[in-house]
């Protein structure tokens, strides 16, 4: 099994709403990551958690909470987003050892309103 | 801060041509990864290449490594229209950090 699973695929929400989303894996990967992707561009690092601790934070707006209850789930809480937050939300796993790729996830396409 | 930067940002070629695209990245780095990407679509691994001077192939797709140049190729053979797509590299960050920088990314649109 080498997927990763986000939910759900497309979220439409408010700037006073709040919404999770979603990411699972059962690869055994202990690294695991939130990337946000722009149209037309690359995709863009947020966080970083190895072995359920958050390692990387990019300076991202405290509006993106993410949490990472286990080894195998990731979530990323959203909160009072503006309008240029609407990108697709991907996450992604690897082994927490170098020279190992990334697994991508179908992604969250979000569009806030 | 690394960076990594891939030419061409737009490819349009024939079916039956050859063409390479470049990724050049600006830190001391062994690990680079080729990715293709549809539209709309999440990211799918192509290549994982870990020392100077690898090289990986699969049907029309190559890709080489040179650590000491801060380079990596990747190679179109005989293109078909089905290798529309868009083309990232990735770069590891630091060592210990395990964090995958993406390349600006080349749309590649093979025409028929």
């Amino acid at each position: 099994d080498t997927e990763v699973t986000q939910t759900p695929k497309h979220l439409v929400m408010g700037m006073t709403n709040k919404k999770s989303l979603k990411c699972e894996q059962h690869m055994g990967h202990r690294a695991m990551y939130w990337y946000k992707q722009k149209a037309k561009k690359p995709p863009e690092l947020m966080f970083v958690y190895s072995y359920e601790k958050l390692s990387i934070n990019e300076s991202v707006p405290s509006r993106f909470s993410p949490e990472c209850p286990n080894s195998s789930l990731l979530n990323l809480h959203l909160h009072a987003l503006q309008p240029e937050d609407s990108a697709l939300y991907l996450c992604a796993s690897s082994l927490d050892r170098e020279g190992t790729e990334a697994f991508f996830g179908q992604g969250t396409r979000l569009t806030v309103v | 801060e690394l960076k990594v930067e891939q030419n061409p940002l737009f490819l349009s070629m024939q079916e039956g041509k050859n063409y390479t695209i470049y990724c050049n990245y600006s830190t001391t780095s062994d690990r680079l990864y080729w990715y293709r990407q549809d539209p709309g679509k999440s990211l799918e691994s192509l290549f994982v290449l870990l020392s100077n001077g690898a090289v990986k192939q699969e049907g029309r797709l190559m890709a080489s490594l040179d650590t000491k140049a801060r380079l990596s190729t990747l190679h179109i053979t005989a293109a078909v229209h089905d290798l529309s797509a868009t083309y990232f590299c990735a770069v590891d960050g630091l060592s210990g950090t395990y964090k995958y920088i993406f390349g600006t990314g080349t749309r590649l649109k093979v025409l028929a």
